[in-house]
């Protein structure tokens, strides 16, 4: 079964660029459509994008201006870049798959998640 | 985009059934039968539980089922069991070709 693991550094400055890696093992990328979700801490999830692994994507609009979404097929990874952050973006990140092929039955599988803090 | 709305908390005793509702908009619950619900306990990922309203995933109980009428959808738990103690979270696919979730909803067996 698919497996997704999600990697980054753990502590971002604020107004430097988040970046976070997602290892998808046990099944190809190809094909699928993958999220991002984030949650901060005793708070409630938060869509944060999709895209597919032919490269397309689309992001909430509250963070569209930030936000940058890529695949690397070759690699098996998924990877998400987050501009001027700030404390508000402190949250634990989730990779999640899609239901089968399309886009519309919601997040199948996740990653465990990684906790990222934006601080000086 | 603005979250569903579920209720803070919901409770229920040993082998009660409950139910957790999820009210949207016509940009979202109302018009897609794609809401879909999440189980999530501490310090753990979200559980995928039931896609397009109303379908579970294999493996998961057949004590939860969905149901959506208007702009609301709902999650009912039947036969309440001490594990179901968790935070349950609805999603929608919206008319904007995005995603939202609901609030949350912290379910107590007591």
């Amino acid at each position: 079964q698919v497996q997704l693991q999600e990697s980054g550094p753990g502590l971002v400055k604020p107004s430097e660029t988040l970046s976070l890696s997602c290892t998808v093992s046990g099944d190809s990328i190809s094909t699928y459509y993958w999220n991002w979700i984030r949650q901060p801490a005793g708070k409630g999830l938060e869509w944060i994008g999709r895209l597919h692994s032919d490269g397309t994507s689309i992001s909430n609009p509250s963070l569209t201006s930030r936000v940058t979404m890529s695949v690397d097929t070759s690699k098996n990874q998924l990877s998400l870049r987050l501009i001027s952050v700030t404390a508000a973006d402190t949250a634990v990140y989730y990779c999640a798959r899609g239901v089968g092929y399309t886009k519309f039955g919601g997040f199948a599988s996740w990653g465990q998640g990684t906790m990222v803090t934006v601080s000086s | 985009q603005s979250a569903l709305t579920q209720p803070a908390s919901v409770s229920g005793s040993p082998g009660q059934s409950i139910t957790i509702s999820c009210t949207g908009t016509s940009s979202d619950v109302g018009t897609y039968n794609y809401v879909s619900w999440y189980q999530q306990h501490p310090g753990k990922a979200p559980k995928f539980m039931i896609f397009e309203v109303s379908n579970r995933p294999s493996g998961v109980s057949n004590r939860f089922s969905g149901s959506k009428s208007g702009n609301t959808a709902s999650l009912t738990i039947s036969g309440l069991q001490a594990e179901d103690e968790a935070d349950y979270y609805c999603n929608s696919y919206t008319t904007r070709n995005t995603r939202v979730f609901g609030t949350g909803t912290k379910v107590t067996v007591l």
